[in-house]
Formats: structure tokens, C-alpha cells, sequence
């Protein structure tokens, strides 16, 4: 079973705005990380955000991490059509040997 | 540096056959996973491998699916009398300590089609 959640399953948006994706999960976790996909090949990594952290930033990238509320959310603010992409939430899961992942934001921004 | 690489990168097999999927991950990386996306789907795990450790196979859909790890490098998923149901994407992955703290590094997938 998956551990992660994303949400919305798809989003479009015009190039320029803002986009927002949302992950939940269901165990107590140590860290959580977030992943793009291009193409449906392999998985990039964006950024860590590990328990005692609340928000990261890497360049136009924003997380967050909420630990009572089991979530995550991420901004990428400005965004480019470049970034049509998958994005993924990933965490460890029972004991932190393992990576789950989430099913995906398919996110499409329009030139 | 060389990044994962898998082989074949794409695969088209008889229902029934056996195939074979290799994986090279990053020199020095320490644990291994293997993952399965079906079209328009999130990641499955199938695998996971940590050094000299038993490899966690919690996630095999069936016994016809068996993975190695040899040297604690190379690996191989083998899946025996393929299914249509076993078509997808196969993910590998490494990273260099083994635990989720570590980023996973993809190789970019083997996509096995079964007829």
C-alpha cells in the first residue's frame, strides 16, 4: 500500500502562476522528500525536508511539512512550462528502511 | 560521474517467456530498489536491497518475480512466465546509505511489454 497521497491528481496552470501540490501520509516518518518525473522515466530528486523541519526552499521550490497533520505541500512559485512534469512525495516508512511513494501531481502549465 | 543505468530499455516478450532486467547502480551506493509505474501511475515497490543485509521483498507481486543482488553491486529482477498484467515501467534506484535520509538516484527505467 502507498504511504504518500498527492493531491490534486492534476492540475493546469498558465505559465507565470503559481502551482500547489499537497501530500498526506500516514505513518510518523523521519523525513519526506518530493521527486519530479519527465516522460515517465526515471525520477529526479527536488528536495528533503526532514521530521523537525516545518519549510525548505530550493531556488523556486517550496515545502513544507506539517508532522501533526500528516502533510506536506509543494509551491513552485513562477512557474515555466518546463515544469510539466509528475511530481512525487516519498517518505520512509515503518522503521525508515524504505522509500514509499505517493501516486503523483501530474501538473501541465500552459505556454 | 555515471549515473544508474538499466538494460535493456525497452523489452518486448510473449506471455509466458522469461525476462530479465539488469540494473548498475552508482559505484559505492550501498542500497538498491526496485520499483514498478504502470501508465499513468504512481510507483510500486517491488524490492530493496542494503548491503549485505536480506533484501526486503515485501513488495513482490507474485512468485514468479525473484531480484539479485550480486556484489553488492549489479543487480538483476527476473520475472518468470510473463504475464500481459506484468507490462509497466521498472524502476531501479540507488542511493548511498541505505536509509530514506539519502536521495534515491534513477536510472531512467526498463519498459517491458508483454504480448
Amino acid at each position: 500500500s502507498q504511504q504518500g497521497e498527492e493531491d490534486p491528481q492534476a492540475l493546469s496552470i498558465q505559465e507565470g502562476e503559481n502551482a500547489t501540490m499537497n501530500c498526506s501520509y500516514k505513518t510518523s516518518i523521519n523525513n519526506l522528500q518530493w521527486y519530479r518525473q519527465n516522460s515517465g522515466r526515471g525520477l529526479v530528486h527536488l528536495i528533503l525536508i526532514r521530521s523537525n523541519e516545518r519549510e525548505k526552499h530550493s531556488g523556486r521550490l517550496r515545502v513544507t511539512l506539517d508532522t501533526s497533520k500528516k502533510s506536506s505541500s509543494l509551491l513552485i512559485t513562477a512557474s515555466r512550462a518546463a515544469d510539466t512534469a509528475s511530481y512525487f512525495c516519498a517518505t520512509d516508512a515503518y522503521g525508515g528502511f524504505k522509500t514509499i511513494f505517493g501516486a503523483g501531481t501530474r501538473l501541465f502549465v500552459k505556454a | 560521474g555515471a549515473g544508474v543505468s538499466q538494460s535493456p530499455s525497452n523489452k518486448v516478450t510473449e506471455k509466458g517467456k522469461d525476462v530479465e532486467l539488469r540494473c548498475d547502480p552508482i559505484s559505492g551506493h550501498t542500497a538498491l530498489y526496485w520499483y514498478r509505474q504502470s501508465l499513468g501511475q504512481g510507483l510500486e515497490f517491488l524490492i530493496y536491497f542494503q548491503g549485505n543485509s536480506a533484501p526486503d521483498k515485501s513488495g513482490l507481486p507474485s512468485d514468479r518475480f525473484s531480484a539479485e543482488r550480486t556484489g553488492g553491486s549489479v543487480s538483476t529482477l527476473t520475472i518468470q512466465r510473463t504475464q500481459q498484467e506484468d507490462s509497466a515501467v521498472y524502476l531501479c534506484a540507488s542511493s548511498s546509505t541505505g536509509t530514506a535520509n539519502s536521495p534515491l538516484h534513477f536510472g531512467n527505467g526498463t519498459r517491458l511489454t508483454v504480448t
